[in-house]
């Protein structure tokens, strides 16, 4: 099945770009996405990508996909301390599976 | 506001209680999901309503008993849990089984 991987931390400065990285193994994957937790909340959906996209950019947020690599990143411009949460990486793969997540990654900004 | 409620936010029970999670969803959406988050493992899908009918149960214990009465409103009735089963409980819902999902903002759920 597949498996979604993430490193658990990632601290940054403010102002600094954050890129939060996500690999899978499904290469069938069709959509993938970015979801945020803050703390004491649910998931909220940032943004999502096709299989069939490359880039997708979206105010401060840019995703990349590199399908060779399986390789997903989320990159946070000029991030902020509102930004600090933890970041989970999902995808689904074709056919009638659920979404699988990775373990997700905790960004700390520091002011 | 994300559109999906859950109630209550915070649970602290016994091993020998007997309570509800409530979900409710505003969206329109005819997929529903329980998931639960604990610390420092993957987030574990538990199961699948579409359209009412349960599409998925991921080997879940029996003390966990979903109830989907119709496609807005989702349950999850515990009974006899135990301190391992104490975590986040996470409720989902989609247009659709294989559309982006929208998270309630979650039940903690401690166990004594």
């Amino acid at each position: 099945g597949e498996d979604v991987e993430q490193s658990l931390f990632l601290s940054v400065r403010e102002g600094d770009s954050s890129v939060i990285n996500c690999t899978y193994t499904d290469s069938s994957s069709t959509y993938l996405y970015w979801y945020k937790q803050e703390p004491g909340a649910g998931l909220q959906l940032l943004t999502y990508i096709f299989s069939n996209m490359d880039m997708k950019q979206d105010q401060r947020l840019t995703v990349l996909l590199n399908k060779k690599d399986k390789h997903l990143s989320l990159r946070i411009a000029d991030t902020q301390t509102g930004d600090s949460a933890i970041y989970f990486c999902a995808v689904l793969s074709s056919g009638n599976t659920p979404l699988v997540f990775g373990k997700g990654t905790r960004l700390s900004v520091i002011a | 506001e994300t559109g999906v409620t859950q109630t209550p936010r915070h649970l602290v029970m016994g091993m020998t209680n007997k309570k509800s999670l409530k979900c409710e969803q505003h969206l329109g959406h005819n997929a529903m999901y329980w998931y639960k988050q604990s610390a420092k493992k993957p987030l574990e899908l538990m199961f699948v309503y579409n359209f009412k009918e349960q599409t998925e149960n991921n080997s879940v214990p029996s003390r966990f008993s979903p109830e989907c009465p119709n496609s807005s409103h989702l349950f999850l009735h515990l009974h006899t849990l135990q301190p391992e089963d104490s975590a986040l409980y996470l409720c989902a819902s989609s247009q659709d089984d294989n559309y982006e999902q929208y998270f309630g903002p979650g039940t903690r759920l401690t166990v004594t």
